[in-house]
């Protein structure tokens, strides 16, 4: 079967960097997205990850690496407004995405 | 910044009744998807749409559920006889590409169902 695990929940400090993890096994991939979902609105897109490394935008980073099939997206300064949920998905070999259940980042003052 | 529109914001409904959610894509958009998020769940692919027709199904989009474009602008999921269980956010959403791996999805701000 297909699955995309992530944590459940992260907790960080104002400032500081985070990492969160994702790990998938699809059948097969062409591209992996990372959203960003505030309580009660909708995904928003984030990055997106074809090729093994890292893309940098802003405060915001993602990597990727297909052998282990995992990836990270990398917050760095983080704002009281980055609480979320950050939601893992994989394009599948049918260009279907399968969502992670996401990570809850709760930021601290 | 074009985006993806949703009606209604929230419908309250009884169980056994029909609802109609609508979504305007973003207009040179021409894959559209519904997706449903049980409250504190993942997201869930229910369908994707193309050329006036279904290119995907899920398991959940079972005959209960239908989805049509009955102009140039709308993308409606009927949902006929709903159950407790439908209870949810349903996303919108569109691409201008579907096949390609380069897709990403514009999110409508979603529906939220209550089924009582």
């Amino acid at each position: 079967g297909q699955n995309i695990d992530q944590p459940t929940e992260m907790t960080a400090t104002e400032g500081a960097i985070v990492q969160i993890n994702c790990t998938y096994q699809t059948s097969g991939f062409n591209g992996l997205f990372w959203y960003q979902q505030h309580a009660g609105e909708a995904p928003t897109f984030l990055s997106y990850n074809v090729l093994d490394g890292l893309e940098e935008k802003g405060r915001f980073s993602s990597f990727l690496s297909r052998s282990k099939g995992y990836s990270y997206l990398l917050l760095k300064e983080l704002q009281m407004k980055d609480s979320a949920s950050y939601l893992c998905a994989v394009m599948d070999s049918n260009y279907q995405l399968i969502w992670g259940a996401g990570t809850k980042l709760i930021i601290k003052p | 910044e074009p985006e993806v529109t949703q009606t209604p914001s929230h419908q309250v409904t009884q169980m056994g009744q029909e609802v109609i959610l609508r979504c305007v894509p973003i207009s040179n958009h021409l894959y559209f998807y519904w997706y449903r998020q049980i409250l504190g769940q993942k997201v869930e692919f229910l369908v994707s749409f193309y050329n006036n027709e279904i290119s995907e199904k899920s398991e959940i989009f079972d005959d209960q559920f239908s989805v049509e474009r009955p102009d140039g602008s709308n993308f409606t999921l009927k949902i006929r006889s709903t159950k407790l269980e439908d209870s949810a956010m349903y996303f919108c959403a569109s691409s201008v590409a579907g096949g390609s791996g380069a897709n990403v999805l514009t999110f409508g701000a979603g529906s939220r169902l209550t089924v009582l």
